[in-house]
């Protein structure tokens, strides 16, 4: 299984909503990531979990709070977002998180609008 | 960060022809990566060169480094309909080393049947 599986695949949400995006991997892998990709732009990092521990955080604003409850999930609690936060969120696993970056395996990715 | 540039950001070919994307960037590299997303989906790897390499090839695709110009290609041949898409190039930087990839802008490949 070389998939990376994420739901859902769109979500819409009011400013005051709480919701979570899912990823999911079976690879063995213990490096998992979050990015999010505006239209027209290359993804921009904003998590990494390294064997389930939080290794970076991108200055991520506290409204996006990760979790990885196992080294096959990893999930992205949404709360109080704004408009400027919808985006296409992708999830990406490899195998590990060292010194050298390795081909790293994104999901489809979930399409986030904030109304 | 540092970002990668890439050229052209947007190539409209026939199908049949050759592609060519180029990348470039800023710092030293333990390795460059390319990738392509169909639009709105996720990114798929499509190739991996590290720095002591100088060519690689998969399939219909070609890629090159040159670390003295800090920069890289990647040559689709025989280009279909079905490559259309974005690519993007990825460096994984020393100085951050055990860190981050660092996207480049990307690259709208548009191949016309």
């Amino acid at each position: 299984d070389t998939e990376v599986t994420q739901t859902p695949k769109h979500l819409v949400m009011g400013m005051t909503n709480k919701k979570s995006l899912k990823c999911e991997q079976h690879m063995g892998h213990r490096a998992m990531y979050w990015y999010k990709q505006k239209a027209k732009k290359p993804p921009e990092l904003m998590f990494v979990y390294s064997y389930e521990k939080l290794s970076i955080n991108e200055s991520v604003p506290s409204r996006f709070s990760p979790e990885c409850p196992n080294s096959s999930l990893l999930n992205l609690h949404l709360h109080a977002l704004q408009p400027e936060d919808s985006a296409l969120y992708l999830c990406a696993s490899s195998h590990r998180h060292g010194r050298t970056q390795e081909t790293q395996y994104f999901g489809p990715g979930t399409r986030l609008l904030v109304l | 960060s540092q970002q990668g540039e890439e050229d052209p950001q947007a190539l409209s070919i026939q199908e049949g022809e050759n592609a060519t994307m180029n990348c470039s960037y800023k710092t030293s590299i333990n390795n460059l990566q390319w990738y392509r997303q169909n639009s709105g989906r996720g990114l798929v790897h499509l190739i991996l060169i590290r720095s002591n390499e100088r060519e690689k090839h998969s399939g219909r695709l070609r890629v090159t480094l040159d670390t003295s110009k800090k920069s890289s290609s990647l040559l689709i041949t025989a280009s279909r309909a079905a490559d259309t898409a974005s690519y993007f190039c990825a460096t994984d930087e020393r100085e951050t080393s055990g860190s981050r990839l660092t996207f480049g802008e990307g690259t709208q490949l548009t191949v016309n049947p």
